[in-house]
């Protein structure tokens, strides 16, 4: 089976900070890739699908990139609501594997 | 508006059996591929089984693979897991989850996941 590896597992920042977190897969999934957000106490909330898809209604700050193994999460600038875990899944085949999970807070 | 209502949850004895249900709603129900995803306490999120849109293709986790079984009503929305042979790693919090699809395109088996239930906590101990 496909294994989906994130990093860091988390990261702090500040508000108005980039930041990046990273995706990788063992094999190559094209680019069936999602990207998810947990908030604290939350049910996951889809944010981008394709690898680089924003879903509707998904702040203009998140964005995707990548195809293959290679995958990133970009926030161009962090905000305070922003604080969650955000996990990648890939679903180019089953198992739709999803990746162990990136915690961000603010610094 | 799309609702996902989970339902069945609770306290289980090591060996027991449970069923979850889900039900449906603000969507046509019978066109989409359907799952179930479960995060364990203070853990992250773990696909335990989808099913097609038709329901004859089902797909299991190795960890759940001849224990648990996904099916799906599409005359009353409903899609159920019936799970045998608890273990306490099983414990959990399980979610109902509706596969994404874009717009004229196909219901893909095996997708991202577009809208979760609230989930239904189930914990496996004696």
């Amino acid at each position: 089976d496909i294994q989906m590896t994130q990093s860091p597992s988390s990261l702090s920042a500040s508000v108005g900070d980039r930041l990046t977190i990273t995706c990788r897969a063992s094999q190559g999934i094209s680019n069936y890739l999602a990207w998810y957000q947990q908030k604290p106490g939350k049910v996951p909330k889809l944010l981008i699908y394709t690898a680089s898809t924003l879903q509707s209604g998904v702040p203009s700050r998140f964005s995707g990139s990548g195809s293959g193994t290679d995958f990133t999460l970009t926030i161009s600038s962090l905000q305070p609501e922003d604080v969650a875990t955000y996990y990648c899944q890939k679903y180019n085949s089953a198992p739709p594997a999803f990746g162990q999970g990136t915690k961000v807070e603010i610094k | 508006e799309v609702q996902l209502l989970e339902s069945g949850g609770g306290l289980v004895q090591p060996g027991g059996s449970l069923r979850l249900s889900c039900v449906a709603s603000g969507f046509t129900f019978s066109s989409y591929a359907m799952g179930w995803v479960r995060q364990a306490p203070g853990k992250g999120l773990e696909w335990v089984s989808s099913i097609s849109a038709g329901g004859p293709n089902t797909y299991y986790a190795d960890s759940v693979k001849g224990r648990f079984t996904i099916s799906r009503d599409n005359s009353k929305n409903t899609l159920s897991l019936q799970m045998n042979s608890l273990r306490a790693e099983d414990t959990a919090v399980y979610y109902c989850a509706k596969t994404f699809r874009l717009p004229g395109g196909p219901s893909l088996d095996i997708n991202a996941f577009d809208f979760w239930g609230q989930g239904t906590m189930l914990t496996v101990s004696s």
